[in-house]
């Protein structure tokens, strides 16, 4: 039972760089989210898909560009890395938008700091 | 726009105490709640939910009860467990066509519980 699996784990840039934090799910579920947690603080939405071809963005965009070319995968591409950028990233999953049956799904993080 | 409370933490209790976590929401139309839960280094999964008023959500000896004259969702159990220590966090999502399933999530609370 795979779920939600993200990579890396760790990583740490420098400011300026650019990286992408990879996620795929095997849930064949057409809603994925990203999310950013700050510490002390719940997470913020930064973009959303609700299929393959199909993105828009959360409270959080800013700095942050995602993909959705298929189902199963939804990279989160940082350009130009800031400090600000600093936290714990995740993605999730669903396979309803409905709120009664929205149960999502997260994957166990990437803890980025940006130096 | 939606927005979700939790009490201040971090909570630290001895093993088989009773446990309240108070949430309290601002929504329109009538959300979906939820409690996730986050283990150390885990994602967070899903603990409990309630779709609509008067509802009670229970897993794992935790239950909260959907209680729409005052906004809250509290989290209860009666006898934590060393096992518990976790972050909790509430949640909900939203009422609407629009929603994409979004979530919005309270700051969480951190629960320690001591032998």
């Amino acid at each position: 039972n795979a779920g939600v699996t993200q990579t890396p784990k760790f990583r740490i840039l420098k400011i300026g760089q650019s990286m992408t934090l990879q996620c795929t799910q095997d849930m064949n579920h057409n809603y994925m989210y990203w999310y950013r947690q700050d510490p002390g603080m719940g997470l913020k939405l930064i973009y959303y898909s609700v299929g393959a071809g199909i993105t828009d963005k959360g409270e959080v965009p800013n700095g942050y560009n995602v993909s959705r070319s298929t189902t199963e995968d939804f990279p989160l591409r940082l350009e130009l890395a800031a400090p600000s950028q600093t936290s714990v990233y995740f993605c999730a999953s669903s396979y309803s938008r409905d709120r009664a049956k929205n149960i999502q799904y997260f994957g166990a993080g990437t803890r980025l700091s940006v130096l | 726009g939606n927005s979700v409370t939790q009490m201040e933490g971090p909570v630290t209790l001895s093993e088989e105490a009773f446990l309240t976590i108070n949430c309290t929401y601002t929504a329109t139309g009538y959300p979906s709640l939820f409690w996730y839960v986050q283990y150390p280094g885990e994602g967070l999964q899903l603990l409990l939910k309630a779709t609509k008023a008067d509802d009670k959500g229970s897993n794992k000896g935790f239950e909260a009860t959907y209680r729409k004259e005052t906004t809250s969702f509290h989290l209860e159990k009666g006898s934590v467990q060393v096992s518990d220590s976790a972050v909790y966090f509430c949640a909900l999502s939203e009422a609407g066509g629009t929603s994409y399933g979004k979530l919005t999530f309270g700051q969480g609370t951190i629960l320690t519980v001591h032998p």
